[in-house]
């Protein structure tokens, strides 16, 4: 099993949809959370982090469920411009090894 | 302009050819690592380091090599490269361990023939 599985997708949504990601977790000793964006051939690019919280930032909105070792991404009013792949990172306290998830392909059709 | 910068960006090569990598950062990062991401796979981080002459395996270091002479720069070095190792290779780096976001280099294509 890996240690971070996401959605296998491809989500394909039309414009003004609300599409929802999710993402579990295998090892707790992952503490920090985030979700990325990459383009295709491109590189990643932090899109935001993940707090047991909540974290919303415009259109999106991340949640951590320690419990249930658990991550959600929430894309609200999705336009052209958020088809990527989305991709759910781990990162281990005190250091820099950092897990991936495969990624997530999402399609926003006009 | 802050960055992370790779060379080559493509690069095809024989079995057996040795070959560098380089990775440098003009932001006076702490943390610099190396992955590789595959379909299907993701990427998976091969060496990391979290500052100079301090290097870590990730999940994947087998076939490689690294060093961290200097702050800005970290090479990945295969000494002996082998067809399963072509893939689209990230350098990326980080300020320190309190700080969050990656910044990652724009990849480096490697095909080994």
């Amino acid at each position: 099993r890996k240690e971070v599985e996401q959605d296998p997708g491809p989500f394909n949504v039309p414009e003004g949809a609300t599409v929802a990601f999710n993402c579990t977790y295998s090892n707790s000793a992952s503490q920090s959370f985030f979700w990325y964006r990459q383009d295709c051939r491109k590189e990643p690019k932090l899109l935001m982090s993940v707090y047991s919280s909540g974290n919303e930032d415009g259109r999106f909105t991340a949640q951590l469920n320690r419990a249930s070792q658990y991550i959600s991404l929430l894309i609200r009013d999705s336009k052209l411009s958020d088809s990527a792949t989305y991709l759910c990172v781990g990162v281990y306290t005190g250091g820099f090894k950092t897990i991936f998830g495969a990624g997530t392909r999402l399609f926003v059709k006009a | 302009e802050a960055q992370v910068t790779q060379n080559p960006r493509y690069l095809i090569t024989v079995t057996g050819k040795k070959l560098t990598v380089t990775c440098s950062q003009n932001m006076n990062h702490e943390y610099m690592s190396w992955y590789r991401q595959d379909p299907g796979l993701g990427l998976r981080q091969i060496y990391y380091s979290m500052n100079v002459e301090v290097t870590d395996k990730g999940d994947v270091p087998e076939g490689y090599k690294v060093s961290r002479k200097e702050k800005r720069n970290f090479p990945l070095i295969l000494e002996s490269p082998s067809p399963n190792q072509t893939s689209l290779y990230f350098c990326a780096s980080r300020g320190g361990a309190t700080t969050i976001e990656q910044f990652f280099g724009p990849g480096t294509r490697l095909t080994v023939l």
